[in-house]
């Protein structure tokens, strides 16, 4: 079936570091979205995006739609402590039905002992 | 954006038992969707729940394991039938949010643990 490649799967972050994750796709995406889960939550949306190229910025949150539409990546600038948690890519393939999103298997942020 | 609620937030049950989870969204949506999240894993779309019709099921996934019901515009419940303890997960409901049509909103979801 289809799958989304994210990577990478997980890293320690120190505070104040900037932070960069991405997601690859076989299928052309018409929308890329990125989402964050904390432990014993549901997935909150970051960021969407719609278009190819378009770059969006959240705060300190940034995402691109990649120009060949099978791609996009999140940027983290300046990390804090609260940005622990698991991130996840997401995407509607084109032809897929409504809520039938792809998502990847999540980048892990962890703090740096 | 709409917000979701869910209850059990988390059961332990045992083997060869049912259980309903329930979710209710604070506005009226269109679709609602119910989603499955292994330990450690990604999410996977289970089914559609639609509102007076029978839920659309995504491959592996079939009516006789995982009921839905859907009476209206805000309230949803799936049934994770027979358990066993590959049924072990999180089962989170969405609803498509008001940014776009392929933005989904979550429920902090529903923890089960199978013994």
């Amino acid at each position: 079936g289809q799958q989304l490649n994210q990577s990478p799967q997980s890293m320690f972050i120190q505070e104040g570091e900037d932070v960069s994750m991405n997601c690859t796709s076989s299928s052309i995406f018409n929308t890329w979205l990125w989402y964050k889960q904390d432990p014993g939550e549901g997935p909150v949306l970051l960021i969407a995006l719609y278009k190819a190229g378009e770059l969006t910025s959240n705060g300190r949150l940034t995402a691109q739609f990649g120009i060949t539409r099978k791609d996009s990546f999140l940027n983290i600038s300046a990390s804090i402590p609260s940005d622990v948690g698991i991130y996840f890519c997401a995407g509607q393939r084109v032809g897929g039905s409504q809520g039938n999103l792809i998502f990847g298997k999540g980048t892990k942020l962890s703090v740096k002992p | 954006s709409a917000v979701i609620s869910q209850k059990p937030s988390r059961d332990i049950c045992q083997r060869g038992t049912s259980l309903t989870i329930q979710c209710q969204v604070d506005s009226q949506v269109t679709m609602m969707f119910w989603y499955r999240q292994q330990p450690g894993q990604s999410l996977t779309l289970i089914a559609t729940a639609n509102q007076g019709s029978e839920a659309t099921y995504e491959s592996g996934f079939v009516i006789d394991k995982f009921p839905i019901s859907r009476p209206n515009l805000t309230f949803s419940t799936l049934t994770v039938s027979n358990m066993s303890p590959e049924d072990s997960s999180i089962y989170l409901c969405s609803a498509q949010g008001g940014s776009g049509a392929n933005v989904l909103t979550f429920g902090a979801g529903s923890r089960l643990t199978v013994l």
